[in-house]
């Protein structure tokens, strides 16, 4: 069965004290991974996809990374409107079509 | 449109009773998700529409719950005899290219049931 998580489950930062985020799945044949954004009271915001290992993308102060086992959310100098839940979902063969979702980071960033 | 539209925002119900919540897609989206996300938990999948194929209900949580789409527009997701635990956020999403498979998602509704 697949499975998604991420670590921490919570995670407070300084404003400017970089840090990463976890998302770890364990699937057979991943077809894409996916980061989110959600804000309190929103539904989620898409931020990266990612298909392949070694495969980065970058978004102001956002990086994605992918290998064959997870993925990372680096977060450079955060700033306090970066606070959000952060998501991660994947697409296997397994699912087909559907998408499996991690619990989430909620991130806290103070000024 | 601008992006996904869901209504209500909100909805309060009591126990027993049927609601039906809706979804307004992009336009030009063939694909429509709809998920349930619990008070801090992560997001559950209910059921996904593609087209005019035969809708995945593989995570409807019971024959309470049911979904229907006309064509590749408006998707209402409806719950009879609703109950305590079906208090939660109804979240509707949708995608276009079946490369991309990118989800956009709604605002949600939350729904309290009394």
């Amino acid at each position: 069965e697949d499975q998604v998580t991420q670590s921490p489950e919570a995670l407070r930062l300084q404003e400017g004290e970089s840090s990463s985020l976890n998302c770890s799945y364990t699937v057979s044949g991943l077809r894409g991974l996916f980061w989110y954004r959600q804000d309190p009271g929103k539904g989620p915001e898409f931020l990266f996809t990612l298909y392949s290992a070694g495969e980065e993308k970058e978004k102001e102060r956002l990086k994605a990374t992918l290998t064959k086992k997870e993925s990372f959310l680096h977060i450079t100098a955060p700033k306090p409107e970066d606070s959000a839940t952060y998501l991660c979902a994947v697409r296997s063969d397994n699912y087909g079509q559907n998408f499996v979702f991690g619990p989430g980071t909620r991130l806290s960033v103070l000024p | 449109g601008a992006g996904v539209s869901q209504s209500p925002s909100n909805k309060v119900t009591e126990k027993g009773k049927d609601v039906e919540l809706r979804c307004d897609p992009i336009s030009g989206h063939t694909a429509l998700y709809w998920y349930r996300q619990r008070l801090g938990q992560g997001l559950e999948f209910l059921i996904y529409f593609q087209g005019n194929s035969a809708p995945d209900k593989s995570g409807l949580p019971s024959d309470r719950f049911s979904a229907e789409r006309t064509g590749e527009s408006v998707s209402t997701l409806t719950i009879q005899r609703t109950q305590q635990e079906d208090s939660a956020v109804y979240l509707c999403a949708s995608s276009s290219s079946q490369v991309m498979k990118t989800q956009y998602f709604g605002p949600g509704t939350r729904l309290l049931v009394l």
